[in-house]
């Protein structure tokens, strides 16, 4: 079976410093790969998708960028973090290709910065 | 653009009290439309997915349905553990973007 692994559950970091979140899958190949964000009282934002290895489409202008170096592994990044950039982060899989369609959640990172 | 509206933010049961909740969307070209749950600092859980409007899915206590307009999540006898917030999510033609709606969060009073 699938399984999606998210990496840290917590993190508080400090102003202008780097972060690093990765998300790995496993049993599956191709998958496509999500990076949500989701702040209280507001639905989960798409911040950037994946449809194979260095692949990354953006759909949020913002602080932070995504790679995906290996086929199941994806990774969000940031030179400086900004107050804003708090939040709780949510890495996602869904099968290869256009017809498969269900997305499967990570269980989350909460990024405090402070 | 796809958008979706959940209803009610926030809904309080009696254990056993049955009730239904609703996600009101509009996409162009449904490719399907999802219903998660999500319990506090976790993931969202993926229960089902529908793909065109009659078609109905059921889970244990839940039951989900969908019209051209709307889907309902149709909660029968809720239990405690079935308090969480019910995500809804549409995808659209030509898309890999899953457009959520807010949520609704479920208590069931014992």
């Amino acid at each position: 079976s699938q399984t999606i692994h998210q990496w840290p559950a917590t993190l508080v970091q400090p102003v202008g410093s780097p972060l690093s979140l990765e998300c790995t899958v496993e049993g599956t190949s191709n998958p496509n790969l999500y990076w949500y964000r989701q702040a209280a009282g507001r639905g989960l934002q798409l911040l950037f998708y994946s449809v194979g290895i260095g692949q990354i489409s953006s759909e949020v202008p913002q602080n932070l960028s995504a790679s995906r170096p290996q086929d199941r592994q994806f990774i969000l990044s940031s030179k400086k973090l900004l107050l804003s950039d708090s939040g709780f982060y949510l890495c996602a899989w869904s099968g290869y290709g256009f017809t498969n369609t269900e997305a499967f959640f990570g269980q989350g990172t909460r990024l405090t910065v402070v | 653009e796809d958008q979706v509206t959940q209803s009610p933010e926030a809904l309080r049961l009696q254990e056993g009290e049955s009730s239904s909740l609703n996600c009101s969307y509009t996409v162009s070209g449904l490719r399907g439309l999802f219903w998660y749950r999500q319990d506090p600092g976790k993931g969202p859980e993926f229960l089902f997915t529908l793909y065109s409007a009659g078609e109905e899915k059921e889970k244990e206590r839940l039951k989900a349905t969908l019209t051209k307009k709307e889907s309902f999540l149709h909660i029968t006898a809720p239990k405690p553990e079935d308090s969480a917030t019910y995500l809804c999510a549409v995808l659209g033609a030509g898309s890999y973007q899953l457009t959520f709606g807010k949520g609704t969060k479920l208590s069931v009073i014992p």
